[in-house]
């Protein structure tokens, strides 16, 4: 079974940093590329961020590039998002996603987790 | 970025009836390569967003066949026949052929 789960999100100042985990299982990590999908009341569904399956390429929505950087470690199976200069706008649910190359699209995703960006 | 304009907003149906929810994209779906990247998700209340059709008309593992995808373009339908209450919750279509990935705002299928 696919598993997704997030960890490390919670309130943090503006211009602080956080830091985001995903820890997958039930599939072979190394194999998949994978995402960032975060969502609020106002803005609804919004794609962060995404790296490819050996983590050499990275890609970034314009409010976010040069702020949050995306990488994985294929030996721990795991995902993160190191969240720099947070700004209120930030404040979401951040879901991991696995992005699917048969479907083409975020196939699973996790339980998310809340980032709250507030002083 | 792509803007998707899904329609309606909230739609009401009863038990066994049928739901039809529209999408429609600022541009052309079609890329270079032939394929066409619309997707359709189910947000049921408190979880992650699920996929239920990618490429326009193909179901994803699990999904029931009352669940279907249609459409070419810009002009996209998810249809669900014989609605059940596990279908109750927020759809949301993804286009992944231009980038970035945008989503429509979401359509919330609830019980008349």
């Amino acid at each position: 079974e696919v598993q997704l789960v997030e960890s490390g999100g919670g309130l943090v100042q503006p211009g602080r940093s956080l830091k985001l985990s995903c820890a997958a299982s039930g599939f072979t990590f190394s194999n998949y590329g994978m995402a960032w999908v975060r969502q609020t009341p106002t803005k609804g569904l919004e794609w962060v961020a995404s790296i490819s399956t050996g983590g050499g390429n990275t890609y970034y929505r314009d409010s976010v590039k040069g702020r949050f950087t995306i990488s994985r470690d294929n030996a721990k199976n795991t995902q993160y998002l190191q969240m720099d200069s947070l700004r209120s706008e930030d404040t979401a649910t951040y879901y991991c996603a696995r992005f699917g190359p048969g479907v083409r699209a975020n196939d699973y995703w996790g339980q998310g987790v809340m980032v709250t960006v507030s002083s | 970025d792509v803007v998707m304009t899904q329609t309606p907003v909230s739609l009401p149906v009863s038990l066994g009836g049928q739901a039809s929810i529209s999408c429609r994209s600022s541009q052309s779906l079609v890329h270079s390569n032939g394929n066409t990247y619309l997707h359709w998700y189910l947000q049921k209340p408190g979880q992650s967003p699920q996929l239920l059709i990618y490429r326009v008309s193909n179901r994803f593992s699990g999904v029931p066949d009352r669940f279907s995808g249609s459409g070419s373009g810009t002009d996209f339908t998810l249809k669900i026949s014989r609605v059940e209450p596990e279908d109750l919750g927020d759809y949301y279509c993804l286009q992944s052929t231009h980038f970035p990935d945008t989503f429509g705002a979401g359509t919330k299928l609830e019980l008349k």
